[in-house]
């Protein structure tokens, strides 16, 4: 069981090129989320989806695109870099319902914008 | 908007000792969440805190939820220097898909 699946792990980019980070589940999952994370800052959600055709933002949103074209995978699209996008980007998973379920998280990709 | 502030965001403890991370959120949530975070890590699931009056514990580490209150704690109990790591809490907005909102994170670390 792979669990959540992020690539690439490390990434350098130059401002203004564009790049897509991979997530994929294999729990079957319907909830899926992008965050970031800032040095000495708690994750910000990006955007997030609640099964497979359906996409919303997050708190901090702009610059990226997502996708949710199957229930097993979200990417995330950086549409032009830029220096503020350095960041590590962390994929989550979770099944729908009401009971406690732990939100799986991805090992991160780390991103540099130069 | 959902507002989570932890306190303290550095805490240096001695081995042995006891401690209390607190977290608080400004509006109601349907879960609590712990996590705990090494350096160049990704997070790992400590607790998942449901209803009001929830109390989980896992070794050294108990954790609590007061709704009411609009505040959960993490307790630790004679620390020990493996505990050191960064904890952060997390809440799911009432009726959202898994959306958390992060507090800034404790940076702990136990000393000999």
């Amino acid at each position: 069981n792979a669990g959540v699946t992020q690539t690439p792990k490390f990434q350098v980019l130059k401002t203004g090129q564009s790049m897509t980070l991979q997530c994929a589940q294999d729990m079957n999952h319907e909830y899926m989320s992008w965050y970031r994370q800032d040095p000495g800052m708690g994750l910000r959600l990006i955007h997030y989806s609640v099964g497979a055709g359906i996409t919303d933002q997050g708190e901090v949103p702009n610059g990226y695109n997502v996708s949710r074209s199957t229930t097993e995978d979200f990417p995330l699209r950086l549409l032009s870099a830029a220096p503020s996008q350095t960041s590590v980007y962390f994929c989550a998973s979770s099944p729908k319902g009401l009971t406690g379920n732990t939100i799986y998280f991805g090992e991160g990709s780390w991103l540099t914008v130069v | 908007e959902l507002k989570v502030e932890q306190n303290p965001l550095f805490l240096s403890m001695q081995e042995g000792k006891n401690y209390t991370i607190y977290c608080n959120y400004s509006t109601t949530s349907d879960r609590l969440y712990w996590y705990r975070q090494d350096p160049g890590k990704s997070l790992e699931s400590l607790f998942v805190l449901l209803s009001n009056g929830a109390v989980k514990q896992e070794g050294r580490l108990m954790a609590s939820l007061d709704t009411k209150a609009r505040l959960s704690t993490l307790h630790i109990t004679a620390a020990v220097h493996d505990l050191s790591a960064t904890y952060f809490c997390a809440v799911d907005r009432t009726g959202s898909a898994r959306q958390l909102t992060f507090g800034s994170g404790t940076q702990l670390t136990v000393l000999p």
